[in-house]
Protein backbone atom coordinates (compact mmCIF):
# COMPACT_ATOMS: atom_id res chain seq x y z
CA UNK A 1 0.00 0.00 0.00
CA UNK A 2 1.45 2.86 -1.28
CA UNK A 3 1.55 6.23 1.80
CA UNK A 4 0.87 9.64 0.36
CA UNK A 5 3.55 11.49 -1.29
CA UNK A 6 4.01 15.18 -1.89
CA UNK A 7 5.95 17.29 -4.45
CA UNK A 8 8.55 18.91 -4.53
CA UNK A 9 10.22 18.18 -1.30
CA UNK A 10 11.54 21.76 -1.57
CA UNK A 11 11.24 24.73 -2.87
CA UNK A 12 12.15 28.67 -3.13
CA UNK A 13 10.20 31.40 -4.72
CA UNK A 14 10.30 34.76 -4.69
CA UNK A 15 7.65 37.16 -3.41
CA UNK A 16 4.83 37.51 -5.58
CA UNK A 17 5.25 34.76 -7.46
CA UNK A 18 2.65 31.75 -7.42
CA UNK A 19 3.31 28.52 -6.79
CA UNK A 20 1.78 24.81 -6.95
CA UNK A 21 1.90 21.81 -4.70
CA UNK A 22 1.06 18.21 -5.10
CA UNK A 23 -0.07 15.23 -3.57
CA UNK A 24 -1.07 12.13 -3.98
CA UNK A 25 -3.21 10.18 -1.52
CA UNK A 26 -3.01 6.98 -0.31
CA UNK A 27 -4.56 3.98 -2.50
CA UNK A 28 -8.36 4.03 -1.52
CA UNK A 29 -8.80 7.55 0.31
CA UNK A 30 -10.49 9.63 -1.22
CA UNK A 31 -10.41 12.84 0.77
CA UNK A 32 -7.42 15.48 1.57
CA UNK A 33 -6.35 18.18 3.63
CA UNK A 34 -3.76 20.72 3.31
CA UNK A 35 -1.85 22.26 6.49
CA UNK A 36 0.29 25.03 6.36
CA UNK A 37 2.93 24.60 9.06
CA UNK A 38 5.15 27.80 10.30
CA UNK A 39 8.04 26.98 12.22
CA UNK A 40 7.85 25.65 15.56
CA UNK A 41 3.90 26.10 15.31
CA UNK A 42 1.61 23.29 14.88
CA UNK A 43 -0.33 22.25 11.39
CA UNK A 44 -3.07 24.72 10.55
CA UNK A 45 -5.99 23.90 8.78
CA UNK A 46 -5.97 25.35 5.09
CA UNK A 47 -9.19 23.79 3.19
CA UNK A 48 -10.27 20.01 2.79
CA UNK A 49 -11.66 18.12 -0.90
CA UNK A 50 -14.00 15.10 -0.83
CA UNK A 51 -14.47 13.76 -4.00
CA UNK A 52 -13.43 16.86 -5.84
CA UNK A 53 -15.34 19.15 -3.72
CA UNK A 54 -14.03 21.29 -1.46
CA UNK A 55 -15.52 20.64 1.88
CA UNK A 56 -14.26 22.92 4.58
CA UNK A 57 -11.79 25.66 4.37
CA UNK A 58 -9.65 27.55 7.19
CA UNK A 59 -8.79 30.79 7.90
CA UNK A 60 -6.98 31.40 5.15
CA UNK A 61 -7.72 34.28 2.37
CA UNK A 62 -8.83 33.61 -1.55
CA UNK A 63 -5.46 33.15 -2.97
CA UNK A 64 -4.76 29.82 -1.54
CA UNK A 65 -6.68 27.66 -3.53
CA UNK A 66 -6.62 23.66 -4.87
CA UNK A 67 -8.09 20.80 -6.59
CA UNK A 68 -8.81 17.52 -6.76
CA UNK A 69 -8.32 15.08 -9.41
CA UNK A 70 -10.76 11.84 -9.94
CA UNK A 71 -7.94 9.83 -9.13
CA UNK A 72 -8.01 11.61 -5.43
CA UNK A 73 -4.67 13.42 -6.10
CA UNK A 74 -4.59 16.88 -4.84
CA UNK A 75 -3.00 20.35 -6.04
CA UNK A 76 -2.26 23.00 -3.30
CA UNK A 77 -2.27 26.73 -5.34
CA UNK A 78 -0.75 30.07 -3.60
CA UNK A 79 -0.89 33.04 -5.84
CA UNK A 80 0.79 36.79 -5.03
CA UNK A 81 3.52 35.21 -2.66
CA UNK A 82 4.25 36.42 0.95
CA UNK A 83 7.24 36.18 2.29
CA UNK A 84 4.85 34.83 5.54
CA UNK A 85 3.80 32.07 3.32
CA UNK A 86 6.92 30.34 3.87
CA UNK A 87 6.53 26.68 6.03
CA UNK A 88 5.89 23.28 5.69
CA UNK A 89 3.17 22.42 3.85
CA UNK A 90 1.29 19.20 4.75
CA UNK A 91 -1.31 17.00 2.92
CA UNK A 92 -3.18 14.35 4.39
CA UNK A 93 -5.47 11.59 3.20
CA UNK A 94 -8.40 9.98 4.90
CA UNK A 95 -11.50 7.65 3.83
CA UNK A 96 -15.27 9.26 5.58
CA UNK A 97 -13.55 8.40 9.04
CA UNK A 98 -11.57 11.17 10.49
CA UNK A 99 -8.16 9.28 11.17
CA UNK A 100 -5.63 11.48 8.34
CA UNK A 101 -2.26 10.06 7.03
CA UNK A 102 -0.21 12.88 6.55
CA UNK A 103 2.78 13.07 4.18
CA UNK A 104 6.35 14.16 4.63
CA UNK A 105 5.65 17.76 3.33
CA UNK A 106 6.59 20.57 1.18
CA UNK A 107 9.23 22.82 2.48
CA UNK A 108 8.66 26.14 0.61
CA UNK A 109 10.69 29.56 0.82
CA UNK A 110 9.68 32.92 -0.18
CA UNK A 111 12.43 35.34 -0.28
CA UNK B 1 -14.11 27.31 19.30
CA UNK B 2 -12.34 24.12 19.98
CA UNK B 3 -8.08 24.50 21.18
CA UNK B 4 -5.29 22.54 22.32
CA UNK B 5 -3.04 23.82 24.81
CA UNK B 6 0.61 21.71 25.12
CA UNK B 7 3.28 22.12 27.75
CA UNK B 8 6.18 24.42 26.62
CA UNK B 9 9.73 22.37 25.25
CA UNK B 10 12.03 21.30 24.81
CA UNK B 11 11.62 18.44 27.22
CA UNK B 12 15.45 17.27 27.92
CA UNK B 13 15.65 13.76 29.18
CA UNK B 14 18.51 10.96 29.42
CA UNK B 15 17.97 7.83 27.85
CA UNK B 16 15.59 5.74 30.14
CA UNK B 17 14.09 8.33 32.02
CA UNK B 18 10.11 9.08 32.61
CA UNK B 19 7.95 11.42 30.29
CA UNK B 20 5.49 13.34 30.93
CA UNK B 21 3.90 16.01 28.31
CA UNK B 22 0.96 17.77 29.27
CA UNK B 23 -1.77 18.44 27.02
CA UNK B 24 -5.03 20.50 28.03
CA UNK B 25 -7.63 21.14 25.36
CA UNK B 26 -11.31 23.12 25.20
CA UNK B 27 -13.64 21.82 22.87
CA UNK B 28 -17.70 21.63 21.71
CA UNK B 29 -18.92 18.62 21.73
CA UNK B 30 -17.34 15.46 22.93
CA UNK B 31 -13.82 15.20 21.15
CA UNK B 32 -11.51 12.61 20.17
CA UNK B 33 -8.14 13.24 21.35
CA UNK B 34 -4.78 12.41 19.18
CA UNK B 35 -1.07 12.78 19.67
CA UNK B 36 0.89 12.85 16.61
CA UNK B 37 4.65 12.43 16.57
CA UNK B 38 6.81 14.47 13.85
CA UNK B 39 10.44 13.05 13.80
CA UNK B 40 13.28 16.08 12.02
CA UNK B 41 12.29 16.22 8.35
CA UNK B 42 9.41 14.09 8.44
CA UNK B 43 5.69 14.64 8.06
CA UNK B 44 3.09 13.87 11.17
CA UNK B 45 2.30 10.16 12.36
CA UNK B 46 -0.46 9.27 14.44
CA UNK B 47 1.25 7.80 17.45
CA UNK B 48 -2.27 6.78 19.79
CA UNK B 49 -5.83 8.14 20.04
CA UNK B 50 -8.99 7.78 22.72
CA UNK B 51 -12.18 8.51 21.17
CA UNK B 52 -13.90 8.66 24.91
CA UNK B 53 -13.49 9.32 28.46
CA UNK B 54 -11.62 7.05 30.08
CA UNK B 55 -10.20 5.65 27.25
CA UNK B 56 -6.62 4.97 27.07
CA UNK B 57 -4.53 5.23 23.81
CA UNK B 58 -1.29 3.52 23.98
CA UNK B 59 1.67 2.27 20.65
CA UNK B 60 5.15 1.73 21.01
CA UNK B 61 5.43 2.21 24.84
CA UNK B 62 3.61 5.74 24.82
CA UNK B 63 0.39 6.24 26.68
CA UNK B 64 -2.17 8.61 27.61
CA UNK B 65 -5.65 8.48 29.00
CA UNK B 66 -8.61 10.81 27.93
CA UNK B 67 -9.87 12.39 31.08
CA UNK B 68 -12.90 14.12 30.65
CA UNK B 69 -13.34 15.88 34.16
CA UNK B 70 -9.56 17.84 33.97
CA UNK B 71 -9.98 18.03 29.97
CA UNK B 72 -6.50 16.29 29.75
CA UNK B 73 -4.97 13.82 27.73
CA UNK B 74 -1.07 13.92 29.22
CA UNK B 75 1.34 11.27 27.24
CA UNK B 76 3.20 9.23 28.83
CA UNK B 77 6.31 6.91 28.51
CA UNK B 78 8.04 4.66 31.26
CA UNK B 79 11.24 4.37 29.80
CA UNK B 80 12.49 6.73 26.89
CA UNK B 81 15.16 6.19 23.94
CA UNK B 82 17.41 8.22 21.72
CA UNK B 83 15.13 6.77 18.96
CA UNK B 84 12.06 8.88 20.45
CA UNK B 85 13.77 12.43 19.72
CA UNK B 86 10.98 14.43 17.44
CA UNK B 87 8.51 17.01 17.94
CA UNK B 88 5.11 15.49 19.44
CA UNK B 89 1.31 17.12 18.81
CA UNK B 90 -1.59 17.08 20.72
CA UNK B 91 -4.98 17.38 18.72
CA UNK B 92 -8.63 16.44 19.04
CA UNK B 93 -11.27 16.80 16.40
CA UNK B 94 -14.93 17.20 16.40
CA UNK B 95 -17.87 15.75 14.85
CA UNK B 96 -19.07 19.49 14.56
CA UNK B 97 -15.77 20.80 13.25
CA UNK B 98 -16.04 18.09 10.66
CA UNK B 99 -13.09 15.76 11.79
CA UNK B 100 -10.20 18.41 10.97
CA UNK B 101 -8.03 18.44 13.25
CA UNK B 102 -6.95 20.96 16.16
CA UNK B 103 -3.52 20.85 16.89
CA UNK B 104 -1.65 22.38 19.34
CA UNK B 105 2.06 24.29 19.21
CA UNK B 106 4.14 20.67 19.49
CA UNK B 107 6.58 20.15 22.31
CA UNK B 108 9.70 19.15 21.02
CA UNK B 109 11.37 16.07 22.91
CA UNK B 110 15.02 15.48 22.77
CA UNK B 111 16.96 12.49 24.81
CA UNK B 112 19.96 12.25 25.01
CA UNK B 113 22.43 8.65 25.49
Amino acid sequence: ETGVTQSPTHLIKTRGQQVTLRCSSQSGHNTVSWYQQALGQGPQFIFQYYREEENGRGNFPPRFSGLQFPNYSSELNVNALELDDSALYLCASSTESYEQYFGPGTRLTVT
Amino acid sequence: GNSVTQMEGPVTLSEEAFLTINCTYTATGYPSLFWYVQYPGEGLQLLLKATKADDKGSNKGFEATYRKETTSFHLEKGSVQVSDSAVYFCALTTSGGSYIPTFGRGTSLIVHP
